[in-house]
């Protein structure tokens, strides 16, 4: 039971490059979420997905698309990398409303 | 949507003393508020968490109150040891929502 995995864990892009982060989670939870961690500015959510199927905006989508290929599977794609992107990236998993939230090891992006 | 207020930032306090961190919310209708750590260069984990029908939770050194009417609610580490150190993020989730809003952080030193 690995729980929740993202790969990469480092990535560096230039700026205007494109990438996907992915996310997987082998606890069959229904919602999964992408946060981006800055310095003093906390956990920012950038999209979620309620359950298979269904995405919607969180507090900073700009720049982003998301995916929820399955049940297991949410990704997090950048068209145009910018420095502004740069960033730890968090994907987390629920189960249900009001549980607990169990999050990747993260994946730090740089943009140059 | 959902804001959540975090303060102290920082909080240094002398090992064995207690540490408070307190957060506000701005919906009503929020419902649920767990409390998260994070390591140096870790992922968060849930540490404890409290619902809207309860007003206090307590877990060994670690308790959590609620204040519905002031929409506040606080996180108390009693007995503070070396390994508390860390960043605790406050959190909230709204009546009918899958949105988990998080403060900016608390960066908490407890010197030996």
């Amino acid at each position: 039971n690995a729980g929740v995995t993202q790969t990469p864990k480092f990535q560096v892009l230039k700026t205007g490059q494109s990438m996907t982060l992915q996310c997987a989670q082998d606890m069959n939870h229904n919602s999964m979420y992408w946060y981006r961690q800055d310095p003093g500015m906390g956990l920012r959510l950038i999209y979620y997905s309620a359950s298979e199927g269904t995405t919607d905006k969180g507090e900073v989508p700009n720049g982003y698309n998301v995916s929820r290929l399955n049940k297991r599977e949410f990704s997090l794609r950048l068209e145009s990398a910018a420095p502004s992107q740069t960033s730890v990236y968090f994907c987390a998993s629920i189960v249900a409303g009001y549980t607990e939230a169990f999050f990747g090891q993260g994946t730090r992006l740089t943009v140059v | 949507g959902e804001n959540v207020e975090q303060h102290p930032s920082t909080l240094s306090v002398q090992e064995g003393d207690s540490a408070v961190i307190k957060c506000t919310y701005s919906d009503s209708a929020s419902n649920y508020f767990p409390w998260y750590k994070q390591e140096l260069g870790k992922r968060p984990q849930l540490i404890i968490d409290i619902r809207s029908n309860v007003g206090e939770k307590k877990d060994q050194r670690i308790a959590v109150t609620l204040n519905k009417t002031a929409k506040h609610f606080s996180l108390h580490i009693t007995e503070t040891q070396p390994e508390d150190s860390a960043v605790y993020f406050c959190a909230a989730t709204g009546a009918g929502s899958y949105q988990l809003t998080f403060g900016k952080g608390t960066k908490l030193s407890v010197i030996p």
